[in-house]
């Protein structure tokens, strides 16, 4: 599975769009982008995935470059609940459905 | 309600002792993952089984053992092999991959427990 390099912290104002980096210039075809986020001492929580169109779902929107080597999830209107560790994680349906996680990007919200 | 519950949440132990943490599930999963974290750190495979009776070693399986028995069970043995199990760990669970041509088998974590050796 490919690796992933994203920030290792960020902040965002409180009512504003949050935007998260991802670069995966290594990806291969058949290798979804997915995102997670992990709330302190919680277990990691699905957010969003996709392969190449942009996607969006009641938590977040994804936008995938067109040469899918990078993409930015982005929280329409963070609020103080959305602080957490992002994680962007990318994999094939035909390697074993481990997730490979790395040290992710981690969000705070001011107020 | 459907989900993935892991007990305890906190566990102490004394060095030398072999712990069991549990991880039930009734999502009718049968892929389960057991991970690690360590402060600051991303999540770590230990083991993971895609089928009830088979399971796999994952990247930092030393020191650690399982079991799946049943569909809904995966627990996890630290033993006294590992170097340094105090750390917080993580179950999931997910659809069998081979069930979905496209990649949607997201997976669903527990609570996590914290496990503490001293």
């Amino acid at each position: 599975d490919a690796k992933t390099t994203q920030p290792p912290s960020m902040d965002c104002a409180e009512g504003r769009a949050a935007n998260l980096p991802c670069n995966h210039s290594t990806i291969s075809g058949n290798e979804y982008v997915y995102w997670y986020r992990q709330i302190h001492s919680q277990g990691p929580q699905y957010i969003i995935h996709g392969l190449k169109n942009n996607e969006t779902n009641e938590m977040a929107s994804l936008i995938i470059t067109e040469d899918r080597k990078s993409s930015t999830l982005i929280l329409p209107h963070a609020t103080l609940r959305d602080t957490a560790v992002y994680y962007c994680i990318v994999r094939a349906y035909s390697s074993a459905s481990k997730i490979i996680f790395g040290s992710g990007t981690r969000l705070s919200i001011r107020p | 309600d459907g989900g993935i519950t892991q007990s305890p949440k906190y566990l102490f132990r004394k060095e030398g002792q072999n712990v069991t943490l549990s991880c039930e599930q009734n999502l009718n999963h049968d892929a389960m993952y057991w991970y690690r974290q360590d402060p600051g750190q991303g999540l770590r495979l230990i083991y993971y089984s895609q089928i009830v009776n088979d399971f796999q070693k994952g990247d930092i399986a030393e020191g650690y053992s399982v079991s799946r028995e049943k569909k809904e069970s995966f627990p996890l043995t630290v033993t006294s092999a590992q170097k340094n199990p105090t750390a917080f760990y993580l179950c999931a669970s997910s659809i069998a991959p081979q069930q979905h041509r496209e990649s949607y088998n997201e997976q669903f974590f527990g609570p996590g427990t914290r496990l503490t050796v001293l």
